[in-house]
């Protein structure tokens, strides 16, 4: 079966680091995505890893694990704007998206 | 240069109609699909299109169709509308190819019925 597990919210302080973690079990593998989704808009792409390891685009990195089925999203030097819903997704042998339920993520002053 | 742009932005139906949803992909990529996405859940796959073909198809209902055209702008239609189909109806678009492998997404139509 195919499925992704990540925290339901999250809360952080503004300027720290938070670190957004998701598991998968999918059949066929082509690539775990992150996207970021404001209330009532459509999701942002952040970042695609298709290789074991750690890429790093300004405040934001990504690592993943295809061994573990495992990814996390960290998220450096938090701004209000930060807040959102973060969305884990794999893509599976056929290139389509499955995708977990999101990560509401909370800033605090 | 554009992004996915979609129509309508809103839409309200009563239950048995049937509705469509237009896309238009960024100008250039030639696959296409269609997602369901629920309050509070991440979104559900419906269909994909490549080059006018179906690709994919997710678990709905026949209710549901699509088409891609010679463009490859889209539409999906949805009959028989139930009230569970009030959901966003976000499109995406993407570039075939190595290298590319992420979709853009539109702003979405907010589909409510009543």
């Amino acid at each position: 079966g195919q499925n992704i597990d990540q925290p339901t919210e999250m809360t952080a302080t503004e300027g720290a680091i938070v670190q957004i973690n998701c598991t998968y079990q999918t059949s066929g593998f082509n690539g775990l995505f992150w996207y970021q989704q404001h209330a009532g808009e459509a999701p942002t792409f952040l970042s695609y890893n298709v290789l074991d390891g750690l890429e790093e685009k300004g405040r934001f990195s990504s690592f993943l694990s295809r061994s573990k089925g495992y990814s996390y999203l960290l998220l450096k030097e938090l701004q209000m704007k930060d807040s959102a819903s973060y969305l884990c997704a794999t893509m599976d042998s056929n290139y389509q998206l499955i995708w977990g339920a999101g990560t509401k993520l909370i800033i605090k002053p | 240069d554009a992004g996915v742009t979609q129509s309508p932005t809103h839409l309200i139906k009563t239950r048995g109609q049937h509705v469509t949803l237009r896309c238009s992909p960024i100008s250039g990529h030639k696959s296409v699909s269609w997602y369901q996405q629920v309050l509070g859940q991440g979104p559900q796959f419906i269909f994909q299109y490549y080059e006018k073909e179906e690709r994919g198809r997710g678990n709905f209902p026949d209710r549901f169709s699509a088409r891609q055209f010679p463009n490859y702008s889209s539409e999906l239609n949805v009959n028989a509308l139930l009230l569970g189909d009030s959901a966003l109806y976000l499109c995406a678009s993407r570039l075939e190819g190595a290298g590319h492998m992420a979709q853009y997404f539109g702003p979405g139509t907010r589909l409510l019925v009543l």
